[in-house]
This record gives C-alpha cells, structure tokens and sequence, in this order.
C-alpha cells in the first residue's frame, strides 16, 4: 500500500468554480501534512501547511482528519493562475529525522 | 530569502558518462534530500543525509551515490549515465525535527538531465 493516495485527475473547473482535492496518507504516525504547488517544469512550492483545526489562507482551505488519516484541500472562486498540479506530502519523523511521503499529484486546469 | 540552489538547470550527457549533480542549501538544514520526478510516477526518494557524511538510500539508490562532505552541501552522482536516467533531479532540505517552521521541505528549481 502506498504512503500517500491521491487522486492524480486531471480536474478540468470553469473560472469561478470551487474544487476540492482529497489525499489519505497511511502511517498514523506521521506527523505534519502539507499541500504543494507544482507548476509545469518547475519545483514544488509549499501551498499550506495543514493542522488538525484547519486553516484557511485566502480561497484556500485545507482540512486533516486523523482519524480517518484523510488529507482535504478546497479552492474557491478559481482562478486560470490556479492551474497547476497540487502535491499532498505527509511528514513523518524517524531516528534520521524528517521522511517526506508523497502522493504523485493532482492536475488542475482552470479554464476560461 | 531562504534557498536550495541546483549548480545545473539543464544537462546532457552521453551514455556511459560520469555525472555530477550540486546542490547547496544556505538554512543550516540538517537534512538533505535527491528525488527524479518522472511523468505519471511523482517523486522518487534516490537517497537523502540526516547528517554530515551520513547517507540512507531511498526507494531507488541503484546507479546513484551520494556525498555529503559538507552540512549546506550535498552531491548526486550517476557513475555511468544511462538513458534510463533521463529524467528532473529535484534536491531538497528540511530541518530535522517537528514543530512549528521545521517540518517544512525546500526544493531546488530542478536539474533536467537528458542521457543519449
């Protein structure tokens, strides 16, 4: 089974639309949960952090539920400079620090 | 502004070819990663260092070493190039532990790599 299952898409939404993203990860140790942007030929960039009350940032929501180990991601009124592949990345620390688990990424197209 | 630099954007390279990949990173972070990005297969861990001079293979170390000489510093090499290589090598770096502004990974802008 893999650490991180994410739908890859691709996800086609009008100008305007609001569009939800789902990723659940399965080590319930894992610790902090991110959303990452990644533009076509480009490195991925952090979106948000997700915590366990959910946070918002703008017309971004993002929600974690541990119990069901279920990672969200909302945007509203999308924009076409949303366009681009959304990575859900799951934290868990080991004796050697760090381990970044990775789901293979979302593709939005937000069209005109 | 904080940041993990990859010494090359693009290469290419023939088959058989040593290849060196740099990557530095200016955060003092302890950890320090190598992923090839491949379409429809997402980031593969090649290997990464929780320390200086300390290494752990990832998911798929076979054709690669790495070296660590240095904390902000961390190689990737290809001894013998092969076309099955080509491919993007992202570096990457985080802190080594959890809490608030640690648990976060910083790319590098990528090395595209082409093997004829």
């Amino acid at each position: 089974r893999k650490e991180v299952e994410q739908d890859p898409g691709p996800f086609n939404v009008p100008e305007g639309a609001t569009v939800a993203f789902n990723c659940t990860y399965s080590n319930s140790a894992s610790q902090s949960f991110f959303w990452y942007r990644q533009d076509c030929r480009k490195e991925p960039k952090l979106l948000m952090s997700v915590y366990s009350s959910g946070n918002e940032d703008g017309r971004f929501t993002a929600q974690l539920n541990r119990a069901s180990q279920y990672i969200s991601l909302l945007i509203r009124d999308s924009k076409l400079s949303d366009s681009a592949t959304y990575l859900c990345v799951v934290n868990t620390l080991r004796w050697t620090g760090n381990q970044f688990y990775f789901g293979t990424g979302t593709s939005l197209t937000v069209i005109p | 502004d904080v940041k993990v630099t990859q010494s090359s954007r693009y290469l290419v390279k023939r088959t058989g070819e040593k290849v060196f990949l740099e990557c530095v990173q200016d955060m003092d972070h302890e950890n320090m990663f190598w992923y090839r990005q491949d379409p429809g297969l997402g980031l593969r861990l090649i290997y990464f260092s929780y320390d200086v001079k300390m290494k752990e293979k990832g998911d798929i170390p076979e054709g690669y070493s790495v070296s660590r000489e240095k904390k902000e510093r961390f190689s990737l090499i290809l001894e013998s190039a092969s076309t099955n290589q080509t491919s993007m090598y992202l570096c990457a770096s985080s802190h080594s532990g959890q809490g608030m502004n640690k648990g976060e990974l910083f790319f590098g802008e990528g090395s595209r790599l082409t093997v004829l």
